[in-house]
Order: C-alpha cells, then structure tokens, then sequence
C-alpha cells in the first residue's frame, strides 16, 4: 500500500539547534517526494522536491531508497522555520499522497 | 501570477443541509485538485481534474459528495446533505502538467482553503 508516515507531530527545538523532520513512504514503484510547509495563516506551498535536489531556506532533504526515508534537515534552526511541515509522495498518474504533518516550533 | 483562488473561506451549515466550495486555479493549469483536510491530519485528495476530466475520485464519497469543472477551468464542490463528520478546511489545489523545460511536474499550489463547521 502506497502510505506516507511522519512519526512526529510536535517538534520543539531551541533556535540554532540542527532541526530533522521524518519521513517515510511506502511504495513499490520509482518516488518522487516533496515537503510542504505551511506557516501561520498562509497557504500550503511547496518548499522542495527531491528531483531538484537544491537547498531552500536552508532546508535540505535526501532520498534513501534503502530506508524509504526522505527526512528534512536544518543544521541551525530560525524561529521564522516555525510551521506545519508536510511530507508527500508522488506515485505517477498525478496522485499526491500527503502525511499527517509534523508541527515544528523554534524556541528562542 | 495570481494564486488559487477559493471561496467562501469559512462556511457554518447544520447536517443535513447543503453547501458548494468553489475554486479558481492558476491560469493555464491543467490538472486541478480537491483535497479535505481534519483538523490534525495531512490533506487527502477527493477528486482530481484533468482539464475537464475526471482523473482519480477513488477517495471521493459519492453518496453525498459531487465535483464538476465544466469548462476546464473554475470548478465546484457540493456537499448534500452534510454530515457532522464533513468539518474540515476543504483545500483546492492546481498545477502544470509539465514545466517549461518539459518535465512531468506535480508541483502543487493551493488556496487558502474553506474552513466548513458542520453542526
């Protein structure tokens, strides 16, 4: 079954602390995954994808095809990175399967 | 550009009755999406659009639910009747079929949503 899992729905850390978020999928076929995010009263948008495998606001994540895992990482945590993070798992004929989300908060 | 836009943004009915969500994509986005989103979960999809058609409506409860994008582009979504366990932000999304280099996208951009409390 195609599933999408983020095992943590609150993560606190203090500001400049390295920040992980996780995630893992299930699918038998070839992945393609994102992150969204959703800051405070804004919409959902994308913060990267792993085809583009670039570095957006510091955020990087990695595809581990062994571990099905595509984890979102910061080595220094902002307060501006307070948000709700989404992972999702694009499995071909346009389907997007989105986790439940993991709420992260910066401490100062 | 302009963004997905979608209306009303809140909506407040008693069971049973009716209520319909409309979306507008991004200009020249083929594949438009609705997705329901309770409180503490991830989005899931309910019904995707592929210009007028439909593509995937597999999680979409028929019974109660209906989608149309007639003419390729704005669509609704109707509730009727509605039931208690229907309160959640009701998202619209759109995006390209492919990026201006020709490579298969599903990069999604969303609307704000309409948040619907069912009483």
């Amino acid at each position: 079954a195609q599933r999408v899992t983020q095992p943590e729905k609150l993560l606190s850390v203090f500001k400049g602390a390295p920040v992980e978020l996780k995630c893992n999928y299930s699918y038998s076929g070839s992945p393609e995954l994102f992150w969204y995010v959703q800051y405070s009263r804004q919409r959902l948008q994308l913060l990267l994808r792993h085809i583009s495998r670039e570095s957006i606001k510091g955020f990087t994540a990695d595809l581990n095809k062994g571990e099905t895992s595509f984890h979102l990482k910061k080595p220094f945590a902002q307060e501006e990175d307070s948000a709700m993070y989404y992972c999702a798992l694009y499995t071909g004929g346009f389907k997007t399967i989105f986790g439940a989300g993991t709420r992260l908060f910066v401490k100062a | 550009e302009a963004g997905v836009a979608q209306s009303p943004r809140y909506k407040i009915i008693e069971k049973r009755q009716s209520v319909a969500f409309w979306c507008n994509p991004i200009s020249g986005h083929a594949t438009l999406y609705w997705y329901q989103q309770i409180l503490g979960q991830g989005p899931k999809l309910l019904i995707q659009f592929q210009n007028n058609g439909v593509v995937d409506d597999s999680q979409l409860p028929k019974d109660r639910f209906s989608a149309e994008r007639l003419k390729g582009v704005d669509s609704t979504l109707k509730i009727q009747p509605a039931k208690l366990e229907d309160s959640a932000v009701y998202l619209c999304a759109s995006s390209l079929d492919q990026d201006g280099s020709g490579n298969p996208t599903d990069t999604q951009y969303f609307g704000p949503g309409t948040r619907l409390t069912v009483l």
